[in-house]
This record gives structure tokens, C-alpha cells and sequence, in this order.
């Protein structure tokens, strides 16, 4: 069975903390994975988008990296700013069609 | 930046009631989705749409649920009986083939 798994659930950090988001995946026969931001009541952002082939993707103060044959990926997050604190999901793509999600990591970053 | 609306944003039903969750995805992508969210719990997937057709459906999307692509812009989710297990958060989402975009959904309660 394909299964995304987040942890830790919750995390809480001061302003300015470097921090890691890990995600794990069951199934290494994935075709992307994709994480995503979600504030309470809204839809879900796309953060970042990596290919099966790719190792890491970058986007300003994120960077997350995808380790297939662990089965592991881990969105970090540079000078935390209380404009971060959301829930963030990771979704791995295992058919092209149908994206598993974690059920996701609350942040907050305390200012 | 173009985006996936969703209408409405909230409805309200009785129970036994048909409910048509509309979206309109980004103009130029191929692949169209939905995704539901039950207060709480992870974000699941209902059905993919590809070329007029349901490429993927889970075993969510049961014989009272279909979707429907009327005319070039709209991908409607109906759910002919609804039941009170069916209160949720419904996403659309939209894609090239790869990265997913996500509307900001359709709330819907069942009374």
C-alpha cells in the first residue's frame, strides 16, 4: 500500500530558525513529488515540484530533496518568518494521476 | 498569474440532496482533478480527467459521484445523493502533466 507519512506533526520555532520538514513515502516507484503550503481554510500552494530524476529543487528561503531509494524527502526552510506558519503537505505522485498526501506538518514560528 | 477558481465556496445541503461543485481550471492545462479533505484528515483523491475521460478514480468516487466536463472552461463534480459522510473540502486541481495547481475549494456541508 502507498503511504505518506510526515513528521513530526506539529512543529513550533522562533523567528530566524533554520528548520526541516521530513516526509517519507512507502513505494520509491514514485514519478514526482510535490509539497505544498495550506493556511487554515484555503487551498493548497504549490511550494515545490520535484521529478523522480531530480535530487533537490530550490525556491528562495526552500529547498527540498528527494531520496528515492530511502524513500524520503525533506522540504527546509531558511530564516524562519511568522508569515511561514502553515500546515505543509507532501504529495508523492505514483501513477501520474493519483497524488498520496502526508497528512502534513502544522508549523508555527513564533516572532 | 492564472489560477483554479472554485464555485461555491460554501454550500449547504440536505441530506439525500444533488450537489454541483464547479471549477475552472487553468486554460491551458490537460489534466483536471479532484481531491476532497474531511475536517482533520488527509487530502484524498477522488478522480482524474484527461481527453473528455476519467483516466483514475479511487474507491471514494462511487456511483454517485460523477464529473463532467461541459463545455471548454468548466469541470463540474456532481454528487447525486449526498450523504453526511460527503462534508467536506472539495479541490479541484489542474496540471500540464506534472506539477499540480489547487483551487481554494468548495466547502460543503451536509445537514
Amino acid at each position: 500500500k502507498q503511504e505518506v507519512t510526515q513528521i513530526p506533526a506539529a512543529l513550533s520555532v522562533p523567528e530566524g530558525e533554520n528548520l526541516v520538514l521530513n516526509c517519507s513515502f512507502t513505494d520509491s516507484a514514485i514519478y514526482n513529488l510535490q509539497w505544498f503550503r495550506q493556511d487554515p481554510g484555503k487551498g493548497l500552494t504549490s511550494l515545490l515540484l520535484i521529478q523522480s530524476s531530480q535530487r533537490e529543487q530550490t525556491s528562495g528561503r526552500l529547498n527540498a530533496s528527494l531520496d528515492k531509494s530511502s524513500g524520503r524527502s525533506t522540504l527546509y526552510i531558511a530564516a524562519s518568518q511568522p508569515g511561514d506558519s502553515a500546515t505543509y503537505l507532501c504529495a508523492a505522485d505514483y501513477n501520474n494521476n493519483d497524488m498520496r498526501f502526508g497528512a502534513g506538518t502544522r508549523l508555527t514560528v513564533k516572532p | 498569474e492564472p489560477e483554479v477558481t472554485q464555485t461555491p465556496s460554501h454550500q449547504v445541503t440536505q441530506m439525500g440532496q444533488e450537489v454541483i461543485l464547479r471549477c475552472v481550471p487553468i486554460s491551458n492545462h490537460l489534466y483536471f482533478y479532484w481531491y476532497r479533505q474531511i475536517l482533520g484528515q488527509k487530502v484524498e483523491f477522488l478522480v482524474s480527467f484527461y481527453n473528455n475521460e476519467i483516466s483514475e478514480k479511487s474507491e471514494i468516487f462511487d456511483d454517485q459521484f460523477s464529473v463532467e466536463r461541459p463545455d471548454g472552461s468548466n469541470f463540474t463534480l456532481k454528487i447525486r445523493s449526498t450523504k453526511l459522510e460527503d462534508s467536506a473540502m472539495y479541490f479541484c486541481a489542474s496540471s500540464k502533466g506534472g506539477e499540480l495547481f489547487f483551487g481554494e475549494g468548495s466547502r460543503l456541508t451536509v445537514l
